[in-house]
């Protein structure tokens, strides 16, 4: 079993719909909580950064941490095409440089 | 701001040769990470560098693989010889030093091996 689950999907919705992204994990022990978007041929690009449990929210985008269940969650309202992408989560413990990275999900906006 | 700048962007070469990649962090980062992008495996570490000194080589996948950093502002990997296999996309980040900091992509080399 991986460490960091993601759902590879693509996962298609249409315009304006609310977008529910989701990494599970294993490790306990993990306390930083990233979600990146990463476009074709393009890095990926920092979206959201969340320290230990709860929300943030940032614009149209919200990040929902649950230590108890070990489950991450990013939310995309009003949802446009160009938000169309893979979406990764990556995770690490405090002390440790090292990023785990969930395998992607590909979101594909429908105008 | 300039972000993290690779090149190059796409490099098509035979079995066997020297394949060099580069990487200019973002000014004042003082963290280098080089990653490879597969289909298959994702994104994989490579490499880690604070202040110019590897600090973790245990991704890199085998004695064909180096990187080197020179200075706060550049680093090499470099593949000899290369293989079928070596194909991929390889990212440099950069961050500052700290558990707190994240990473910073750049847009990556598009690696093709014939």
């Amino acid at each position: 079993q991986k460490e960091v689950e993601q759902d590879p999907g693509p996962l298609s919705v249409p315009e304006g719909a609310i977008v529910s992204l989701n990494c599970t994990y294993s490790n306990s022990a993990f306390q930083y909580f990233m979600w990146y978007r990463q476009y074709s041929r393009k890095g990926p690009e920092l979206l959201m950064y969340t320290y230990s449990s709860g929300n943030k929210e940032d614009g149209r985008f919200t990040a929902q941490v649950d230590k108890s269940s070990k489950y991450i969650s990013l939310f995309i309202r009003d949802s446009q095409p160009s938000d169309s992408a893979t979406y990764l989560c990556a995770m690490r413990v405090g002390s440790n440089y090292q990023l785990i990275w969930g395998a992607g999900t590909k979101l594909i906006i429908k105008p | 701001d300039a972000g993290v700048i690779q090149s190059p962007r796409h490099e098509v070469t035979e079995m066997g040769q020297e394949v060099t990649l580069r990487c200019k962090p973002i000014s004042g980062h003082n963290s280098l990470f080089w990653y490879r992008q597969t289909m298959m495996r994702g994104l994989e570490l490579l490499i880690y560098f604070n202040n110019n000194v590897p600090i973790d080589d245990s991704g890199m996948p085998e004695d064909r693989f180096s990187a080197k950093m020179p200075n706060a502002s550049f680093s090499t990997l470099k593949i000899q010889p290369s293989e079928p296999r070596d194909s991929a996309v390889y990212f440099c980040a950069s961050s500052l030093i700290g558990s707190n900091q994240p990473q910073h992509f750049g847009d990556g080399t598009r690696l093709s091996i014939l």
